[in-house]
């Protein structure tokens, strides 16, 4: 079982939609949460970073973290298309000297 | 502030050669690490420094090398070229803390190994 798994799409949406992208993980001592969005031909680059359980809201970006099932979520509300990327959700604990990522899901918001 | 900044953006090499991919980063990060990148395979850690002169190996170290002589430079060597170690490669940095802590991540290098 991988550590994280990851949904690939893509997922294809209307401007102005509310989008749902999710990752689950194995591990329960994962207590670093963090959600990357990658556009075409360029690095990952941090969206949200949440610790432990509960909401963070950013702007249209919500991030959520259920801990007791493993189940992190990533919400765009009123989606543009110049969200289309693809979003990389990556998890970590405290003692572990890495940063595990999902495999990424494509997006596109088509106007 | 360039942020982590990676050469050469595209590379093609013939199986058995050498090369250096370089990252540079000018935040005082002391972590620094390298990612590939491959379809449906996510980003996978190669190798990673927590400071300079100190390294260790990621997920996938074989047929890769690093060092750390300073806190800004981090390079990678492919020691003999394979088909296999083709691949999009990824620098990233963060401030001290570990790997629980934000990752600033390069453009990245495409390598395409014949």
């Amino acid at each position: 079982q991988k550590e994280v798994e990851q949904d690939p799409g893509p997922l294809s949406v209307p401007e102005g939609a509310i989008v749902s992208l999710n990752c689950t993980y194995s591990n329960s001592a994962f207590q670093y949460f963090m959600w990357y969005r990658q556009y075409s031909r360029k690095g990952p680059e941090l969206l949200m970073y949440t610790y432990s359980s509960g909401n963070k809201e950013d702007g249209r970006f919500t991030a959520q973290v259920d801990k007791s099932s493993k189940y992190i979520s990533l919400f765009i509300r009123d989606s543009q298309p110049s969200d289309s990327a693809t979003y990389l959700c990556a998890i970590s604990s405290y003692n572990t000297d890495k940063l595990i990522f999902g495999t990424g899901t494509r997006l596109q918001v088509f106007p | 502030n360039a942020g982590v900044t990676q050469t050469p953006k595209f590379q093609v090499l013939k199986t058995g050669q050498s090369m250096t991919l370089q990252c540079a980063q000018d935040m005082n990060h002391e972590y620094m690490s390298w990612y590939r990148q491959d379809p449906g395979m996510g980003l996978r850690l190669i190798h990673y420094s927590v400071g300079a002169g100190i390294t260790d190996q990621g997920e996938v170290p074989n047929g890769y090398n690093v060092s750390r002589s300073t806190t800004e430079d981090f390079p990678l060597r492919l020691l003999s070229a394979a088909p296999s170690q083709t691949s999009v490669y990824f620098c990233a940095s963060s401030y001290s803390g570990g790997y629980n802590q934000p990752q600033h991540f390069g453009d990245g290098t495409r390598l395409s190994i014949l």
